[in-house]
Order: structure tokens, then C-alpha cells, then sequence
């Protein structure tokens, strides 16, 4: 089965700063990863699939990227509402595999 | 808009059974396949169980396996899971959630299934 490692497991940020979460596969897994966010008390939304594709209605300054076995996700300028968890999804091979996730908080 | 309504969980005797249910709405219930997603208290997203549209293919994770069978009804656009044998670390909240392509696109809410004597 493919692992997922993803880092950091917690993570602060100032208001406008530039932040990166990164999952690191076990194998290639081209491209087919997503990234979602889960806010306390709430289901998680997905954010970007295919490494790099932003889901609809989900603000520009949320992007992804990558291949092969090493993915990221930036969030370009912190906003209050980005405090949550956030984790990755592989999807190339069967079981689909999450990332342990990151907490994201205000500094 | 896309629902997804999980009901049934509680709390349950280790050993004992019970049965989760997934209610959707908008969207083509029998056109995509369905999940199951399980979190236990500070702890990480686990995945534990997908069935196709038409009930073809079935994928269990390790830890489930033997122990849930997950179902679905399209006439009734629900999802089930089955639990039996349950065990202590089957505690969790359980969601369903639907598949597009690779990924899941919509999670329900969850429902909380505890497991204890």
C-alpha cells in the first residue's frame, strides 16, 4: 500500500504570511493527490485535486503542486479563516490513502 | 447542492453490532461510488470501506475487514455500513463521503460511533 507523509504536523502563521504543507508519497502517485481542509467541528472541503486543480468556490490564494512522489500545498497570504486541519488524499493506487495531517493556527 | 446525511451512530458494547446509514441528495445517487471514512478522537482520517455505483466492486480496509460490510440501496440513495465485532478501537466519527473520479468531493457531517462497556 502507499504511505503518505505529510509535514509538518503543526504549523503557525502571522495574518499575510505565505505558508507550506508538504506530503511526500511512497511511491509515484502522478498527480492523483487532493488536499482538503476541516475546520473544528466540520466535515473536511475539498480544496485542490489533481495536485494543482482548485475546486470551485475555493479562494485563489489556496494553491498545489508537484509530481512524482512530493506534493505541496501554499497558501499565499494567511486569513483568519484558514486556521484548520489540512490533509492530503492519494488516489492512484487502491487503498485510497490520507496524509496524518497539519494543524494550522494564527500566531 | 450535494447532502449527505450520516444517522445511527451511538454508543455500544464491545462485541456487539450496529448499522450506519448515509442519506444523499442532490446528486445522481447511483452514479457514483461511495465511502466510508472513519477519524477516532485525536487521531487521523482512515479510510475503511468503498463500493461502486452498481455494487460491482467492494474494497475493505485491513482493520474492518471480516468485522464491516458496507451496502448501498439506489432506489433509497443511501449508503450503509454494517458493523459487527465491534472493538474499542472502532471508536470514531464515521463519514460518508462520495467519490468522484479518485478523490471525494463531498463528506457528510459524520456520526459518532463509541464502542465501551
Amino acid at each position: 500500500d502507499i504511505q503518505m507523509t505529510q509535514s509538518p504536523a503543526s504549523l503557525s502563521a502571522s495574518l499575510g504570511e505565505t505558508v507550506s504543507i508538504e506530503c511526500l508519497a511512497s511511491e509515484d502517485i502522478y498527480s492523483y493527490l487532493a488536499w482538503y481542509q476541516q475546520k473544528p467541528g466540520k466535515s473536511p472541503q475539498l480544496l485542490i485535486y489533481a495536485a494543482n486543480r482548485l475546486q470551485d468556490g475555493v479562494p485563489s490564494r489556496f494553491s498545489g503542486s508537484g509530481s512524482g512522489t512530493q506534493y505541496s500545498l501554499k497558501i499565499s497570504g494567511m486569513q483568519p479563516e484558514d486556521e484548520g486541519d489540512y490533509f492530503c488524499l492519494q488516489g492512484s493506487k487502491f487503498p485510497p490513502a490520507l496524509g496524518s495531517g497539519t494543524k494550522l493556527e494564527i500566531k | 447542492e450535494v447532502q449527505l446525511v450520516e444517522s445511527g451512530g451511538g454508543l455500544v458494547q464491545p462485541g456487539r453490532s450496529l448499522k450506519l446509514s448515509c442519506l444523499a441528495s442532490g446528486f445522481t445517487f447511483s452514479n457514483y461510488g461511495m465511502n466510508w471514512i472513519r477519524q477516532a478522537p485525536g487521531k487521523g482520517l482512515e479510510w475503511i470501506a468503498s463500493i461502486s455505483s452498481s455494487s460491482n466492486y467492494i474494497y475493505y480496509a485491513d482493520t474492518v475487514k471480516g468485522r464491516f460490510t458496507i451496502s448501498r440501496d439506489n432506489g433509497k440513495n443511501t449508503l450503509y455500513l454494517q458493523m459487527t465485532s465491534l472493538r474499542s478501537e472502532d471508536t470514531a466519527l464515521y463519514y460518508c463521503t462520495k467519490l468522484k473520479s479518485y478523490y471525494f468531493d463531498y463528506w457528510g457531517q459524520g456520526v459518532m460511533v463509541t464502542v465501551s462497556s
